[in-house]
């Protein structure tokens, strides 16, 4: 069954770096997000792309943040400057229709800020 | 916003016991998906439901929307150590691609 892939699976940072988590979305998707979760906490959305731009974006995606796709198959998460609070598990997704039949999540990336 | 609240937050059940989870919106819902999260790992798409009324299963798993809308019901029948893990509900506002989720449910089964 496809799957979307998202590496490294543990991340370790010192705050103030830069760090880029990178996801395979499944071939034939044409939606994609990021969520995160805060240990303990929701599953909150970040960002949603469709058609190389930004289709949707939460608060908590500030200029810090920044989608790219770079290369057709890949999908990346850019903080710019990473704190103490973005250590989460951050979370890709792709879908073929957007909403209408839910979507594939990816088995997350584990973000720690030090 | 919406809010979406899960009850109960966590569940302890016997092997072969039924059970049932339950999520509430604060507003109507377009879209409500049911996902199933093991610890430290990604979330498994379980089932999409959209019109008031309508119940779908998956193996010995059914998930019913009411006519109102505004809650949604996750029945396990004659529950395995497998089913074991978190249940998140989570629910779109129509023309929205983002979805937001409940807090979950954790999920033990007991031999």
């Amino acid at each position: 069954e496809p799957e979307v892939t998202q590496t490294p699976s543990h991340q370790v940072t010192q705050m103030g770096q830069e760090v880029i988590l990178r996801c395979v979305p499944i071939s034939n998707h044409l939606y994609f997000y990021w969520y995160r979760q805060i240990l303990g906490q929701k599953v909150e959305f970040l960002v949603s792309f469709y058609n190389n731009e930004i289709s949707e974006k939460s608060e908590i995606f500030d200029d810090q943040f920044s989608v790219e796709r770079p290369d057709g198959s890949n999908f990346t998460l850019k903080i710019r400057s990473t704190k103490l609070e973005d250590s989460a598990m951050y979370f890709c997704a792709s879908s073929t229709q957007g909403l209408n039949y839910g979507y594939t999540f990816g088995s997350g990336t584990r973000l720690t800020v030090v | 916003s919406q809010e979406l609240e899960q009850s109960p937050q966590s569940l302890i059940v016997q092997e072969g016991k039924n059970l049932t989870i339950n999520c509430t919106s604060s507003k109507t819902l377009y879209g409500l998906y049911w996902y199933k999260q093991k610890y430290g790992e990604g979330l498994i798409f379980l089932m999409m439901l959209q019109k008031g009324g309508e119940e779908k299963s998956h193996e010995k798993i059914t998930a019913k929307l009411d006519e109102k809308k505004q809650q949604s019901s996750l029945h396990i029948t004659a529950s395995q150590p497998s089913h074991a893990g978190i249940y998140l509900c989570g629910a779109n506002t129509q023309g929205a691609q983002k979805l937001v989720f409940g807090q979950g449910t954790r999920l033990t089964i007991n031999p």
